[in-house]
């Protein structure tokens, strides 16, 4: 499968601030997908991250809250924009296929984010 | 709407002992399920898929079941060891989604 990497790991931000997280991986890939993981909770899909187009989010998350980027198949940005506490969350990235399994999603290591 | 859920929010078994983790679905049209199990502090980790036209699939002490007629799927760990303590999620794809079930505890006493 592939090899994925986020970028911080983990972060402490101010409330109103903004940050962006950045998700590597090892080959080139068709999908791209970005989740948030709440403490304690199981993960919810934030959005398709497209390449070459806008990203497709989910009921519930909005382009401005968490606008995404794709410039090509092996990289991809997510940033938390204007943050509250309630931003407080495990945030993952996956991608699509690898090896046998072309439909399975693997994920990274994930980038846990504190809002004070 | 569409759900995974699972019976048991937390098991806790013996080192040694056979664990059985527990999901139901709600969507008659999933055709993809997969386990993951998810360490502190890391990323889930891919464990054991199954399509639905199996009813049973084994890997490495790990063997999951499928039941179509009541959407029910599980997991099952032969031989749990310490290492095997995470949570672990029930998940189905339908078109190029995820949808995670709320997670098990599997807690394992040496």
């Amino acid at each position: 499968s592939a090899v994925i990497s986020q970028k911080p790991s983990r972060d402490i931000c101010q409330r109103g601030t903004s940050l962006t997280i950045q998700c590597q991986v090892d080959s080139q890939v068709t999908m791209m997908f970005w989740y948030r993981q709440q403490p304690g909770q199981s993960l919810t899909l934030i959005a398709t991250a497209n390449q070459g187009s806008e990203a497709t989010y989910e009921s519930g998350f909005v382009i401005d809250k968490f606008p995404i980027s794709r410039p090509n198949l092996t990289f991809s940005t997510l940033t938390v924009s204007n943050m509250s506490p309630e931003d407080s969350s495990i945030y993952l990235c996956s991608v699509e296929g690898g090896g046998a399994r072309t439909d399975t999603q693997y994920f990274g290591p994930g980038t846990r984010l504190t809002v004070l | 709407g569409e759900s995974v859920g699972l019976h048991l929010p937390t098991l806790s078994v013996q080192e040694g002992d056979n664990s059985i983790i527990n999901c139901a679905y709600s969507n008659s049209a999933s055709d993809y399920f997969i386990w993951y199990k998810q360490e502190s502090g890391k990323g889930p980790q891919f464990i054991i898929d199954i399509r639905s036209n199996m009813d049973k699939r084994q890997g490495q002490r790990v063997t999951v079941l499928l039941n179509k007629t009541v959407k029910h799927l599980s997991l099952q760990i032969a031989a749990t060891q310490p290492g095997d303590s995470a949570v672990y999620f029930c998940a189905y794809n339908q078109g190029g989604k995820l949808i995670f079930g709320q997670g098990t505890e599997l807690s394992v006493k040496p």
